[in-house]
């Protein structure tokens, strides 16, 4: 069965800092790798999604990065803001209906 | 444009009580999925519905029914409400057949079994 882990749980960064938050996954058959956010007490909103054949995605101060071959995904945040504070999932999808969540990276940025 | 939403958005229930959460999306998407996330464990799938007419069982099904009332409808119904059915319920919908897979999530409905 897929597994996919976030590291690390939490992270507390200072305002403007860059940062990375990573995703990995123990199976490489995948359609695609999804990015969400999540606030507290919401629904999750979609950042972006890398198709398998992709290698990265990018919407603004986002970038995403995909490498099945060895199960790794990335998220860079650049010039961190205060409004960035919340709770970053990715989700694999191996099938129609295979879907494997990451149990999050709570990201708190200090003013 | 309304995207997914979800009534109710909280819901208090007994053991033993039934229920049914409403989902509808705006999105003409062909695909519509059930979700209950649980501190600890992540997203999970209940149920799916590829299309218009057709249901099918994701990873944790028991204790749940689904209804696929026409394209924009998906509704989720606990026949027998349990305390391990206490959990926040998302719905979402994929335009999956088209070139983007891309998952949209509704609010989220927090149910709570006493």
């Amino acid at each position: 069965k897929q597994e996919v882990t976030q590291i690390p749980a939490a992270l507390s960064v200072p305002e403007g800092e860059n940062l990375v938050l990573n995703c990995s996954f123990t199976d490489s058959a995948i359609y695609n790798l999804q990015w969400f956010r999540q606030d507290p007490g919401k629904g999750l909103t979609s950042l972006l999604l890398i198709q398998s054949s992709q290698r990265e995605q990018t919407s603004g101060r986002l970038n995403a990065s995909l490498d099945k071959s060895s199960g790794r995904s990335t998220l860079y945040i650049a010039a961190s803001q205060p409004g960035d504070s919340a709770t970053y999932l990715c989700a694999v999808q191996a099938n129609f209906n295979k879907f494997y969540f990451g149990s999050g990276t709570k990201l708190n940025v200090k003013p | 444009n309304a995207g997914v939403t979800q009534t109710p958005k909280f819901q208090v229930l007994k053991t033993g009580q039934s229920m049914t959460l409403q989902c509808a999306q705006d999105m003409n998407h062909n695909s519509m999925y059930w979700y209950r996330q649980d501190p600890g464990m992540g997203l999970r799938l209940i149920y799916y519905s590829a299309s218009e007419g057709t249901t099918d069982k994701g990873e944790v099904p028991n204790g749940y029914n689904v209804s696929r009332l026409n394209k924009r409808e998906f509704s989720l119904r606990l026949e027998s409400a349990a305390p391990s059915q206490t959990s926040v319920y998302f719905c979402a919908s994929s335009p999956w057949g088209s070139s983007s897979y891309e998952q949209y999530f509704g609010p989220g409905t927090r149910l709570t079994v006493t």
